[in-house]
C-alpha cells in the first residue's frame, strides 16, 4: 500500500490570507494527483486535479507539483470562510490493470473572518 | 454528487445483523468503489470494480461483500455487522474522459450497536 501523509492540522488563517496545504506520497512512480474538499457531513468533492510538474491555477486556487521531491500542495488565495473544510490529497495507483486512488488523511482548515 | 446515488443515508443495526448498501451511478462509467471513513483514519478502500462482473479487494475488505452485477449499480453486503463497522461509507466511481477523476456518493452513515 503505498502512503500519503498530509499534516492533519488544524490549519487556522484569517480571512484573506493564503492557505497553504501539503502532501507527500512515498511511490516516486506515480503521475496523478488530486485534491478533495470536504465539508463537515459531506462527501468529497474534487477540487482539482494535476499530472506535471508545476503550478496548476484554478481562481484561487493553485496546486503545485514536484515529482522530484515527491510533494504536492495546494495553495488557497484570499481565503474565506467558506473554505473552511478539510482538504484530502490523494495520489492514483494502478495496480493489476485496474486504477484506484490512495487518500491522506487530510487536513482540517478554519479560515476566521 | 455527480450522479451517484447511495441508499439508505443512515442506519442503525444491531450486533449481528446484515445489511446491504446499494449504490448506483448514471453515467455509464466502468470502475466503482466502495470507502469508508473514520474519524482521523481518513477515506480507506474497502473493494472496488474495475467493470461490471469484477471485484477486487481494498485496504479493509474483511467483513464484507460486494456485487456488481450490472454496469451501474455497486452494493456492499455486511453478513454480520460489528461495532467496529460503524462509520460513514462513501460510493464513488470514475469518470472517463482522460482525467480519471473520482466523484463520490452522499454516503451512508451506520452505527452498529
Amino acid at each position: 500500500q503505498k502512503e500519503v501523509e498530509q499534516n492533519s492540522g488544524p490549519l487556522s488563517v484569517p480571512e484573506g490570507a493564503i492557505a497553504s496545504l501539503n502532501c507527500t506520497y512515498s511511490d516516486r512512480g506515480s503521475q496523478s494527483f488530486f485534491w478533495y474538499r470536504q465539508y463537515s457531513g459531506k462527501s468529497p468533492e474534487l477540487i482539482m486535479f494535476i499530472y506535471s510538474n508545476g503550478d496548476k491555477e484554478d481562481g484561487r486556487f493553485t496546486a503545485q507539483l514536484n515529482k522530484a521531491s515527491q510533494y504536492v500542495s495546494l495553495l488557497i488565495r484570499d481565503s474565506q470562510p467558506s473554505d473552511s473544510a478539510t482538504y484530502l490529497c490523494a495520489v492514483k495507483e494502478w495496480k493489476g490493470g485496474s486504477e484506484k486512488l490512495v487518500f491522506g488523511k487530510g487536513t482540517k482548515l478554519t479560515v476566521n473572518p | 454528487n455527480a450522479g451517484v446515488t447511495q441508499t439508505p443515508k443512515f442506519q442503525v443495526l444491531k450486533t449481528g445483523q446484515s445489511m446491504t448498501l446499494q449504490c448506483a451511478q448514471d453515467m455509464n462509467h466502468n470502475s466503482m468503489y466502495w470507502y469508508r471513513q473514520d474519524p482521523g483514519m481518513g477515506l480507506r478502500l474497502i473493494y472496488y470494480s474495475a467493470s461490471e462482473g469484477t471485484t477486487d479487494k481494498g485496504e479493509v475488505p474483511n467483513g464484507y461483500n460486494v456485487s456488481r452485477l450490472n454496469k451501474r449499480e455497486f452494493s456492499l453486503r455486511l453478513e454480520s455487522a460489528a461495532p467496529s463497522q460503524t462509520s460513514v461509507y462513501f460510493c464513488a466511481m470514475t469518470s472517463g474522459g482522460g482525467t480519471d477523476t473520482q466523484y463520490f456518493g452522499p454516503g451512508t452513515r451506520l452505527t452498529v450497536l
